[in-house]
């Protein structure tokens, strides 16, 4: 069964920076395109940053372009998500989810539980 | 970048009724769209990709349809397991992937 179980959430001050981590199990995680998507409370999802799966390519909204660095190691199975100077509206349940394994299909069909980002002071 | 819009924002429905939801793409997104849906205090489960093609272990009562720009997620017969919050995306041009507001289904 395909896990991703994503860590390192946490209250953080405005200004802050944090790491977030998703270890991934049961599938072949290099070939995957891998996000990740956040949703505030009682918002709606946001992608926010993605990856190829060689890890050469990355892509990033544009709420976050400049502050967050998305990254993967495909020897440990796992993506990053390298957070600075953070803001209170970058509050928000951050979900690690795998993209697809082949172009045009490119829809998210597995996501993990979740980790809560707070930003405040 | 493509803007999705769904309606309505909440649909009351009583079991065993049909649902329908709606979903608009600003430019054509061809069939490059996919429905999730989130349950409270969950993460969010794909439904459909391909506009119509149901993810594994998804439940006949639920269908895809539409393509280009206008989009559909019918829920045939509702079931209580169903009342959650229906997120349409697309994939057709990305990044970035962007998705619709969502729309709440909760019971009549």
């Amino acid at each position: 069964e395909v896990q991703l179980l994503e860590s390192g959430g946490g209250l953080v001050q405005p200004g802050g920076s944090l790491r977030l981590s998703c270890a991934a199990s049961a599938f072949t995680f290099s070939t995957y395109v891998m996000s990740w998507v956040r949703q505030a409370p009682g918002k709606g999802l946001e992608w926010v940053s993605g990856i190829s799966s060689s890890g050469g390519s990355t892509y990033y909204a544009d709420s976050v372009k400049g502050r967050f660095t998305i990254s993967r190691d495909n020897s440990k199975n796992s993506l990053y998500l390298q957070m600075k100077s953070l803001r209170a509206d970058d509050t928000a349940v951050y979900y690690c989810a795998t993209s697809g394994a082949a172009p045009g299909k490119r829809y998210f069909d597995y996501w993990g539980q979740g980790t809560l980002v707070t930003v405040s002071s | 970048e493509i803007v999705m819009t769904q309606s309505p924002a909440t649909l009351s429905v009583s079991p065993g009724e049909r649902a329908t939801l709606s979903c608009r793409a600003s430019q054509s997104v061809s069939s490059n769209l996919a429905w999730y849906q989130q349950k409270p205090g969950q993460a969010p489960r794909l439904l459909i990709y391909g506009a119509s093609t149901r993810a594994t272990g998804v439940p006949a009562r639920f269908s895809g349809s539409g393509s280009e720009t206008e989009f559909t997620l019918t829920i045939s017969s509702l079931q209580s397991e169903d009342f959650a919050v229906y997120y349409c995306q697309q994939y057709n041009a990305w990044p970035p992937w962007t998705f619709g507001q969502g729309t709440k289904v909760e019971i009549k």
